[in-house]
């Protein structure tokens, strides 16, 4: 079936680290999948971080980036110096190219970033 | 002010009862959608509706049923509900049915049924 995997949390760094959280996606049923990052602040709805619709394309928002590999199904999110606001949760997910707007998501990731 | 409201914030019903979740969104999207998350699991799609009166399953929806009379307002309905619906239900919105589109979420709903 249509699924996505990713790093399980939770994930803690340090202010200024780098940060990688894996996300790899199944998608038997879509051919040409759409890949999101949704984050989730604290107290607050799930909100769109990033999307890529095409494969081998990057996308980059608030310092985030993705890269959209279909040789590996991944679409691991990235960021060179995190900050303490981006504690969150943060969730992968994937849609088909279709009219019918379906995202399956990933369990989601805890970060916590320390002072 | 591109809002989806979710009430309550947190529920706890006993097992057999009924339970009702409601969401409002301001931006007059056609298409609304109820999710649950489970620990350690995905968001799972139980209802999706593309407008009023327009509803169709998601990929869990047994147990549940959806109403939407007003474009503004799609409720999620548990007829007796089981503890193993003890869960978090977020409502989403967008403008139209196209997978690429953004979703609007709302705070998400606890619910425990005990």
């Amino acid at each position: 079936g249509d699924s996505v995997t990713q790093t399980e949390g939770p994930v803690t760094v340090s202010e200024s680290e780098s940060l990688i959280i894996n996300c790899t996606y199944s998608a038997t049923s879509i051919a040409y999948p759409n890949l999101f990052w949704y984050v989730r602040y604290p107290g607050e709805g799930l909100q769109l971080l990033l999307k890529v619709i095409t494969a081998g394309q990057k996308g980059s928002s608030r310092g985030f980036e993705a890269t959209y590999n279909k040789e590996t199904t991944s679409f691991h999110l990235q960021k060179a110096s995190v900050q303490e606001s981006d504690s969150a949760v943060y969730y992968c997910a994937l849609g088909p190219m279709s009219n019918y707007n379906v995202l399956y998501f990933g369990s989601g990731t805890k970060l916590t970033v320390e002072p | 002010d591109m809002k989806v409201t979710q009430m309550p914030r947190y529920l706890i019903k006993r097992m057999g009862e009924n339970v009702l979740l409601e969401c409002g969104q301001d931006m007059s999207h056609e298409t609304m959608y109820w999710y649950r998350q489970d620990p350690g699991l995905g968001l799972q799609l139980i209802y999706i509706s593309y407008d009023v009166d327009s509803n169709s399953e998601g990929d869990i929806p047994k147990g549940y049923r959806v109403s939407r009379k007003k474009r503004e307002h799609f409720s999620l309905i548990l007829d007796s509900a089981k503890t193993n619906q003890t869960s978090v239900y977020f409502c989403a919105s967008s403008w139209g049915g196209f997978s690429n589109e953004r979703l609007f979420f709302g705070h998400g709903t606890k619910l425990s049924v005990l």
